[in-house]
């Protein structure tokens, strides 16, 4: 099984839907993070998490809300997609390495959504 | 301008050659940097972390050059195994922050 699990895993919808795209994680890390990769913008920070109580936005997170339910437990919504949120997701763990104040990112297999 | 900027590439080279890919960085004060690969439709992966003296795994070498603010990683004796997209990633000690470029797509051909 995949350490860091994301569901669904493509999804088609339609314009004002609401979408959750859900992501576990067994690797026991604290910070979580969302991102959307689109082609020629290389992958982009919707939100991130540096714990259950820590919800901070990323560089596009207008249009986008999240929810972290429990360490390891990280969901991203739209609340009214609309086409130009077509893109690939994907959900990422990591933890700290204080010597960089960075860690390794490790992603789950992504979600594709298509917006109509 | 943009944080990071990579050559998208392809780079279409044969089994066996040398590469070089570069990756410049606007932020003077970013403080640690990374390679990471994705293959086409996949994950992107840790390829190595790049320090300021420079590191070396195997066939890859990735270089700091602090000063023209630009990372490099080279690839020896390329494989076709090789071929996927090598994505530039840099980070602000004060931000947590990690930053990726849009990737340089490499494709090995026998």
């Amino acid at each position: 099984d995949a350490d860091v699990t994301q569901t669904p895993r493509n999804r088609i919808t339609k314009t004002g839907k609401r979408i959750m795209l859900e992501c576990s994680q067994t690797k026991g890390h604290d910070r979580m993070y969302w991102y959307r990769q689109d082609p020629g913008l290389g992958l982009r920070l919707i939100y991130y998490s540096f714990d259950v109580k820590d919800i901070n936005k990323g560089e596009i997170s207008d249009g986008y809300s999240v929810s972290r339910q429990a360490q390891a437990k990280f969901s991203l919504s739209l609340e009214s997609a609309i086409p130009n949120q077509t893109a690939l997701y994907f959900c990422a763990t990591s933890d700290l390495d204080r010597t960089t104040n960075t860690g390794e990112l490790f992603f789950g297999e992504g979600s594709r959504l298509t917006v109509l | 301008r943009k944080e990071v900027e990579q050559d998208p590439g392809p780079f279409n080279v044969p089994e066996g050659a040398t590469v070089a890919f570069n990756c410049t960085y606007s932020n003077s004060a970013s403080q640690s940097f990374f390679w990471y690969r994705q293959d086409c439709r996949k994950e992107p992966k840790l390829l190595m972390s790049v320090y300021s003296s420079g590191n070396e795994d195997g066939r890859f070498t990735a270089q700091l050059n602090r000063a023209s603010q630009y990372i490099s990683l080279l690839i020896r004796d390329s494989k076709l195994s090789d071929s996927a997209t090598y994505l530039c990633v840099v980070t602000s000690h004060n931000t947590d922050k990690l930053i990726f470029g849009t990737g340089t797509r490499l494709q090995v051909f026998p």
